[in-house]
């Protein structure tokens, strides 16, 4: 059973442009989680998904970022018209439920750089 | 969700038991505690989860007084590959939804 897969691990973007991160979560696990990571500090919960639907947005910037994560293929964060402070590893995590003492499974993270 | 304070950094030796304290004196009936692991360049990985007294697996151990305001890590004989950096959480431990403070660095030296 492969763990939580993302990609690109590392993307690079020129100011302006758009970046596509991709997740795909463990076999069986219907909820993903998107982090982000900006260097030298914590991990910011940014959204919450199960198939086809957005569950808790609470922790995403209101402008030129979204996600989705569709019946079919992996969970996509999308941030579009990319600045330096987009620059941050984004971690995706998948869990099967959201019973209690459920564990949540990250990803290795994929690596933006913007320039 | 809880507020945790933890120390932000420690070093310790190889061989060293490490005991790693986090304060959360908000903490509510339905939450449990949680301490993730994370590498450089890695994704958190989970250590262990207790709700009281003491939880122990084949990596570590977790105290939790009775009044549950605090928890203490403990991490027998560490090792150069236990450097990493270790978050304290504290919530209903729903799924992924995690709130993940500044977490502790710890830095093991030969």
């Amino acid at each position: 059973n492969a763990g939580v897969m993302q990609n690109p691990r590392h993307l690079v973007r020129r100011r302006g442009q758009e970046a596509r991160l991709r997740c795909s979560p463990m076999k069986g696990h219907s909820h993903v989680y998107w982090y982000r990571q900006l260097p030298e500090e914590g991990l910011k919960f940014m959204v919450y998904l199960q198939k086809e639907n957005i569950i808790d947005e609470s922790g995403m910037p209101k402008e030129r970022f979204s996600a989705e994560f569709p019946k079919e293929g992996p969970s996509i964060l999308r941030i579009q018209q990319v600045v330096r402070g987009d620059s941050a590893a984004y971690f995706c995590a998948s869990s099967p439920s959201t019973d209690p003492n459920t564990e949540a499974f990250f990803g290795q993270g994929t690596r933006l750089t913007v320039v | 969700l809880a507020k945790t304070t933890q120390p932000i950094s420690m070093d310790s030796y190889e061989g060293q038991e490490v005991n790693i304290t986090c304060s959360h004196n908000n903490i509510a009936t339905n939450d449990y505690i949680t301490w993730y692991q994370q590498f450089p360049s890695q994704g958190p990985r989970f250590i262990i989860q207790g709700y009281k007294t003491k939880v122990t697996n084949e990596v570590a151990s977790l105290f939790i007084p009775a009044d549950r305001k605090s928890s203490t890590l403990s991490l027998p004989r560490v090792s150069l590959s236990d450097t990493a950096v270790y978050y304290c959480l504290v919530g209903p431990n729903q799924g992924g939804k995690l709130i993940f403070g500044q977490g502790t660095e710890l830095s093991v030296k030969p």
